[in-house]
């Protein structure tokens, strides 16, 4: 079945160690997305690829990065983790473009910060 | 500008009973308006969605009411059932470029049997 998956499905790592989420997807779309969603909150949007296009929230923090080496596969790297980003984050995907379709979601990758 | 308010927070309902939720959106450049359920541990999924040419949208026991002039719009879900117990999310994002979401803060729903 076409899907979007996430790896880990659960990470702990240490406080101020880089740790680095993925995300592929057998969709073929071509806009991929980044929700941060915290405990008992709604999914918030970090950034996202139109294409190569990468394009980030104005209130994300710069310790949030992200690569898109190809259509498929797409990487969320937290530079310094701390506390506070203790989160699920959410891979997202949807075609780009007039009328645009649903967005699907992975399941998350559930991120502990020690 | 951006917001999109949900409300109540959490709603208990007995089984066979009707559960609404209500949305409120400020942005007037919004015209898709999805809902979506989620489940402990789990991403969320698109439940449905509706566009503002219409007032109504009916999907089996969901329902999307939508009133463009008082900018909100309301999930109802008939017969309700135990399985329906979920965290939904209203939505409203541009049906244009990219689908950014913006979200409501989310209703507990609890069916009791």
């Amino acid at each position: 079945d076409a899907m979007v998956i996430q790896n880990p499905r659960y990470q702990v790592t240490q406080f101020g160690k880089p740790v680095t989420l993925s995300c592929s997807q057998t969709l073929n779309h071509n806009v991929m997305y980044w929700y941060q969603q915290k405990s008992s909150q709604a999914p918030k949007l970090l950034f996202h690829y139109y294409d190569k296009d990468f394009n980030n929230e104005a209130d994300t923090p710069d310790n949030f990065q992200s690569r898109r080496p190809n259509t498929s596969f797409c990487f969320l790297d937290i530079r310094s983790p701390g506390l506070g980003d203790a989160a699920m984050y959410l891979c997202a995907t949807s075609f780009g473009g007039r009328g645009n379709t649903e967005a699907f979601f992975g399941q998350g990758t559930r991120l502990t910060v020690v | 500008q951006q917001q999109v308010k949900q409300s109540p927070q959490s709603l208990i309902v007995q089984k066979g009973g009707i559960s609404i939720i209500n949305c409120a959106y400020e942005n007037t450049a919004f015209d898709y308006f999805p809902w979506y359920q989620q489940f402990p541990g789990k991403g969320p999924a698109l439940l449905i969605a509706i566009r503002p040419d219409v007032s109504e949208k009916k999907e089996g026991r969901f329902t999307i009411s939508f009133n463009k002039s008082a900018k909100q719009f309301s999930l109802h879900i008939m017969d309700s059932q135990p399985g329906d117990s979920a965290t939904y999310f209203c939505a409203a994002s541009m049906s244009w470029g990219a689908q950014k979401l913006v979200f409501g803060q989310g209703t507990r729903l609890t069916i009791n049997p």
